[in-house]
């Protein structure tokens, strides 16, 4: 079945630095892929999403490529801020599975000053 | 505009009480619902998802049940609660023709003793 794996956390980071988050997926066909953000205290939220090969996606200064060779949907951010700080969240949406997303297990990122 | 309400936010109870959780949302018709249960380190696992009245797929063999007994309210239930059910419990909905995003309600936390 379809699953999605992402990188182990937490990630912590100075303010200012640059972000990558690794998303690897497996599905069949050619899934809709997506990122959510979870703030502390917070339910989730969409932050970006692609939806073919090739497609990025991007929203407050994050982006991931949508990368059909590798199966990956990594997420970057050039400059990362405290209030970044959260949980991020891979997910899926395989052609085939009717209106459900699979998740990955989250990473949370920590930013300090 | 469209809100999502979840309650209880917080359930302590004992092994083998009964469960109910419920979640309504307002603002939008036919919605696809959803629950999800999020553990440390498992990430968000489909527990259940729901794309009109009584009609329930169910993800994960368990000792909960869903009931969507009006358009916009969705209950996850169980008889007897295991210690293991202890988790954060989230709802969700999606428009009926699904795009990927989930909107999710705040969460319920549950703990079993």
């Amino acid at each position: 079945g379809d699953s999605v794996t992402q990188m182990e956390g937490p990630v912590t980071l100075s303010e200012e630095a640059f972000l990558t988050i690794n998303c690897t997926y497996t599905a069949t066909g050619y899934p809709s892929l997506f990122w959510y953000v979870q703030y502390p205290g917070e339910g989730l939220q969409l932050l970006l999403k692609a939806t073919k090969a090739d497609d990025k996606g991007s929203n407050k200064g994050f982006e991931a490529t949508y990368r059909k060779e590798t199966t990956s949907f990594h997420l970057e951010k050039g400059s990362v801020q405290v209030s970044d700080s959260a949980v991020y969240f891979c997910a899926l949406s395989g052609p085939g599975t009717a209106s459900k997303l699979t998740f990955g297990t989250g990473t949370r990122l920590q930013v300090t000053l | 505009s469209q809100t999502i309400h979840q309650w209880p936010a917080t359930l302590v109870q004992p092994v083998g009480s009964p469960l109910s959780l419920e979640c309504t949302v307002e603002g939008t018709s036919n919605p696809n619902l959803y629950w999800y249960r999020q553990a440390a380190g498992r990430g968000l696992q489909l527990l259940f998802y729901s794309v009109g009245i009584g009609q329930i797929s169910s993800e994960v063999p368990q000792n909960l049940s869903a009931s969507r007994p009006q358009d916009r309210q969705f209950i996850l239930s169980s008889k007897k609660l295991l210690l293991s059910d202890s988790g954060f419990y989230l709802c969700a909905w999606s428009w009926g023709r699904f795009t990927g995003e989930l909107f999710f309600g705040e969460g319920s936390r549950l703990t079993v003793l």
